[in-house]
């Protein structure tokens, strides 16, 4: 049973560019987490999402920022006119549980470099 | 919302020693509380959760306590090896469709 797939691994962009990140969850899981860390910080919430809904999109910045997971297909992050700040790790973590009332699985994360 | 406090930042002890990380939340309706651990160009993994029915939790050298009345939990490593050199999070949820908030983490280093 792979594990929750996350591409690219490394991912250059410069300013002004779109970054997508593609995340495949667990096979099971329908529950879909994305989650941004800065060097040295903590893991940042930024949006839950469940096949074709957004449950909570709280933590996602309103502009430049979006989120999908489609019926059929992979969770994607959109970063629309990246800036250097965008610059990070960009986690997604699955579960086949509603909320995170048990484990989270995590992928190994997308790099983001904004030259 | 909830808010996670984790300490120390950075931790080093000698391997074989004991090695504590300390959190606590805010929010006193969150009811799970897992650790996961970070190594470095990895993602987190879980290593272990307690839930707050429940005041202690052990897997082998690996124990989380949970003080509900304080809202603090904490994780202890025994006989530490430098395997265990990593990143540690704890997290805490309150519940349905809430997310898991995590703490900033904590640089564990064991020198042999």
């Amino acid at each position: 049973n792979a594990g929750v797939m996350q591409n690219p691994r490394h991912l250059v962009r410069r300013r002004g560019q779109e970054a997508r990140l593609r995340c495949s969850p667990m096979k099971g899981h329908s529950h879909v987490y994305w989650y941004r860390q800065l060097p040295e910080e903590g893991l940042k919430f930024m949006v839950y999402l469940q096949k074709e809904n957004i449950i909570d999109e709280s933590g996602m910045p309103k502009e430049r920022f979006s989120a999908e997971f489609p019926k059929e297909g992979p969770s994607i992050l959109r970063i629309q006119q990246v800036v250097r700040g965008d610059s990070a790790a960009y986690f997604c973590a699955s579960s086949p549980l509603q909320g995170a009332t048990g484990e989270l699985f995590f992928g190994e994360g997308s790099r983001l470099t904004v030259l | 919302g909830e808010n996670v406090e984790q300490h120390p930042s950075t931790l080093s002890v000698q391997e074989g020693d004991s090695a504590v990380i300390k959190c606590t939340y805010s929010d006193s309706a969150s009811n799970y509380f897992p650790w996961y651990k970070q190594e470095l160009g990895k993602g987190p993994q879980l290593i272990i959760d307690i839930r707050s029915n429940v005041g202690e939790k052990k897997d082998q050298r690996i124990a989380v306590t949970l003080n509900k009345t304080a809202k603090h939990f904490s994780l202890h490593i025994t006989e530490t090896q430098p395997e265990d050199s990593a990143v540690y999070f704890c997290a805490a949820d309150t519940r349905g469709n809430t997310p898991l908030v995590f703490g900033k983490g904590t640089r564990l280093s064991v020198i042999a």
